[in-house]
C-alpha cells in the first residue's frame, strides 16, 4: 500500500526566505506527483504536476523535483512572501490518487 | 468559468441520522472523485466516476457510504447512519478526463460534524 510523508509537518520562515518542503512515497511504481495547495475554507489548488517521466516542474518561484527511484519529492519556494502562508499537499498517482498529511507552512512578514 | 462547487459547505448532524453531500464538477469534465480529510491525517481516496463506467468504489470505508453520478454530472456522497468517526471534510474534485496525466481541480468541501 502506498504511504505518503511530509517533512515538515509546520513551518514558520520570515518573509523572503527560500524554503523546500519534502514529500516521500514508499511505492517507485508511480505515473505522477501533484503538488496542492490548501487554504482555509477553500478546495485544494493544483500547484505543479510532475509526470514519473520528468524530473522537474517550476512555475514562478515554485519549484518541484521528483527522485522516483528514491521516492522523494521537493517542493523549492524561492523568496518566500506572506500570501504562501497555506497547507501544501503532495500526492502520488497509482490507480487512485494518495496524498501526505501536508506541511502548514507560515511566512510571517 | 466556475469551478468545482460543494453544497452544503458545513454539516451538524446526530449519530444515527443519515447525510448528503452534493459535488457539481467543472462543466465538461467526465471525471469525479470524492475524498475525505480528517483532522490531522491526508486525504483518503473514497471513489470516483468516470464517464457511465462503473465506479471504482474500492476507497469507500464501509457499506453505510454510497455514491451517485446522476447524468454524467452532479454527485451525491450519501452516508448513512453516520458515526462520530465520519467527522471529516469531504472534497471532491473532477478533470476533463480519468486519465493519470490529468490535473484534479478541487472543490472547497464540506464539513461534517457527526456530534
Amino acid at each position: 500500500k502506498q504511504e505518503v510523508t511530509q517533512i515538515p509537518a509546520a513551518l514558520s520562515v520570515p518573509e523572503g526566505e527560500n524554503l523546500v518542503l519534502n514529500c516521500s512515497f514508499t511505492d517507485s511504481a508511480i505515473y505522477n506527483l501533484q503538488w496542492f495547495r490548501q487554504d482555509p475554507g477553500k478546495g485544494l489548488t493544483s500547484l505543479l504536476l510532475i509526470q514519473s517521466s520528468q524530473r522537474e516542474q517550476t512555475s514562478g518561484r515554485l519549484n518541484a523535483s521528483l527522485d522516483k527511484s528514491s521516492g522523494r519529492s521537493t517542493l523549492y519556494i524561492a523568496a518566500s512572501q506572506p500570501g504562501d502562508s497555506a497547507t501544501y499537499l503532495c500526492a502520488v498517482r497509482n490507480n487512485d490518487m494518495r496524498f501526505g498529511a501536508g506541511t502548514r507552512l507560515t511566512v510571517k512578514p | 468559468g466556475a469551478g468545482v462547487s460543494q453544497s452544503p459547505s458545513n454539516k451538524v448532524t446526530e449519530k444515527g441520522k443519515d447525510v448528503e453531500l452534493r459535488c457539481d464538477p467543472i462543466s465538461g469534465h467526465t471525471a469525479l472523485y470524492w475524498y475525505r480529510q480528517s483532522l490531522g491525517q491526508g486525504l483518503e481516496f473514497l471513489i470516483y466516476f468516470q464517464g457511465n463506467s462503473a465506479p471504482d468504489k474500492s476507497g469507500l470505508p464501509s457499506d453505510r457510504f454510497s455514491a451517485e453520478r446522476t447524468g454524467g454530472s452532479v454527485s451525491t456522497l450519501t452516508i448513512q447512519r453516520t458515526q462520530q468517526e465520519d467527522s471529516a471534510v469531504y472534497l471532491c474534485a473532477s478533470s476533463r478526463v480519468a486519465g493519470v496525466a490529468e490535473t484534479q481541480y478541487f472543490g472547497p468541501g464540506t464539513r461534517l460534524l457527526v456530534l
